[in-house]
């Protein structure tokens, strides 16, 4: 089955500086997921990526998907501290014969604190 | 706006209760998720839900059962609750694109 590993695993930045949190996985992705989660709270969805070497911006928030599609990583541009929280990337999980019925794998998660 | 609604936000049950998760959305999704989230190891998937009565294990079923009489409602069941079910419990709905995800129900069992 397909796994994704997230590094790191948390970060630590002071308000103002950019970061990069990346996304591998063991399979060719078909669909990258980001999601943002406070604490304590439900997954909100950031972008999706699909094409090889696509690459997504919302705010101060940019996605890009390799090439190769096995890896995706998520930069915050001039970070504040309403970007802390846990972020999340997530794929769709296809069975031996090629079904996914929708489900998604996620990574384990990365943890971003941002002093102000 | 779009909805995913748990029926608590936070639960506190005693180990061998019986417990019941509710979950409902109101997009018409076919497919649907309950998942549990525990800290350094991420999401993982308990059961989902392709239909109305259609139901699939996903990567950690054990101990845990789910109903989906309605396509709008899925529900989590807890047989009997052990201290390690103690978790974040998120459920979810999708059809094509992005997942929609319900605000968690923490729940603790004493």
């Amino acid at each position: 089955s397909q796994e994704l590993e997230q590094s790191p695993q948390s970060l630590i930045v002071q308000e103002g500086k950019n970061l990069t949190i990346n996304c591998t996985s063991s399979k060719t992705l078909y669909g990258l997921y980001w999601y943002k989660q406070k604490y304590g709270e439900g997954l909100i969805f950031l972008m999706m990526l699909q094409k090889g070497g696509e690459e997504k911006s919302h705010e101060k928030i940019t996605a890009k998907l390799d090439e190769k599609k096995q890896q995706s990583s998520l930069h915050i541009t001039a970070s504040q501290p309403s970007h802390a929280g846990i972020y999340l990337c997530g794929a769709p999980n296809f069975n031996a014969g090629g079904t996914s019925y929708g489900k998604l794998t996620f990574g384990q998660g990365t943890i971003l604190t941002v002093h102000p | 706006d779009v909805k995913v609604t748990q029926s608590s936000r936070y639960l506190v049950k005693r180990t061998g209760e019986k417990v019941f998760l509710e979950c409902v959305q109101d997009m018409d999704h076919e497919n649907m998720f309950w998942y549990r989230q525990d800290p350094g190891l991420g999401l993982r998937l308990i059961y989902f839900s392709y239909d109305v009565k259609m139901k699939e294990k996903g990567d950690i079923p054990e101990g845990y059962s789910v109903s989906r009489e309605k396509k709008e409602r899925f529900s989590l069941i807890l047989e009997s609750a052990s201290t390690n079910q103690t978790s974040m419990y998120l459920c979810a709905s999708r059809e094509q694109g992005e997942a929609f995800f319900g605000q968690g129900t923490r729940l603790t069992v004493v």
